[in-house]
């Protein structure tokens, strides 16, 4: 079936660090993928998404891009904030399906 | 904007009492979800219903049931709630089928079963 497995946390960075979040996939066809947001108290929001191979999903200075090659779908920003530090969630939900499959979340921390 | 909203933030309740957990959302979605999030499981998916009346159980079903009466409004309700549903539980909603179609999260539902 499909799933999503997330690089496990927490991650601690320093202020203006470079950031990796490391997601793999495993799905029939071609799902789409998502990273989601959840910031201490709230809900989860959607960071960025993304389609098709190839296709590179992008919002408040964070990137991802689909590797269908590597089933992959990595987070990366070049200068993190303190304001970044929340809860990262890889999911992807499969052609025709209509639920997302999430991975275990990944707690950043980034200290001033 | 999207609102998706859970009727509370924090709830206490004693084992064996019978909990309701509402979520109503305003943007004529069709599918709705409920999701519960625990630490180093993230989000498993425990019900699920893709128009009014209609519902699929999703990876933990046991211990919960759900409503869907109308279309903006989707209930969780645990039958005889124990201590280990004491989680983080989130209900989400979003339009069906193919294409990219984004879900949008409540705030959660902090509960606590004591």
């Amino acid at each position: 079936g499909d799933s999503v497995t997330q690089m496990e946390g927490p991650v601690t960075l320093s202020e203006e660090a470079f950031l990796t979040i490391n997601c793999t996939y495993t799905a029939t066809g071609y799902p789409s993928l998502f990273w989601y947001v959840q910031y201490p108290g709230e809900g989860l929001q959607l960071l960025l998404k993304a389609t098709k191979a190839d296709d590179k999903g992008s919002n408040k200075g964070f990137e991802a891009t689909y590797r269908k090659e590597t089933t992959s779908f990595h987070l990366e920003k070049g200068s993190v904030q303190v304001s970044d530090s929340a809860v990262y969630f890889c999911a992807l939900k499969g052609p025709g399906a209509n639920n997302l499959f999430f991975g275990t979340g990944t707690r950043l921390t980034v200290i001033p | 904007d999207v609102k998706v909203t859970q009727s509370s933030r924090y709830l206490v309740k004693r084992t064996g009492e019978k909990v309701f957990l509402e979520c109503v959302q305003d943007m004529d979605h069709e599918n709705m979800f409920w999701y519960r999030q625990d630490p180093g499981l993230g989000l498993r998916l425990i019900y699920f219903s893709y128009d009014v009346k209609m519902k699929e159980k999703g990876d933990i079903p046991e211990g919960y049931s759900v409503s869907r009466e109308k279309k903006e409004r989707f209930s969780l309700i645990l039958e005889s709630a124990s201590t280990n549903q004491t989680s983080m539980y989130l209900c989400a909603s979003k339009y069906p089928g193919q294409g990219l179609t984004e879900a949008f999260f409540g705030q959660g539902t902090r509960l606590t079963v004591v």
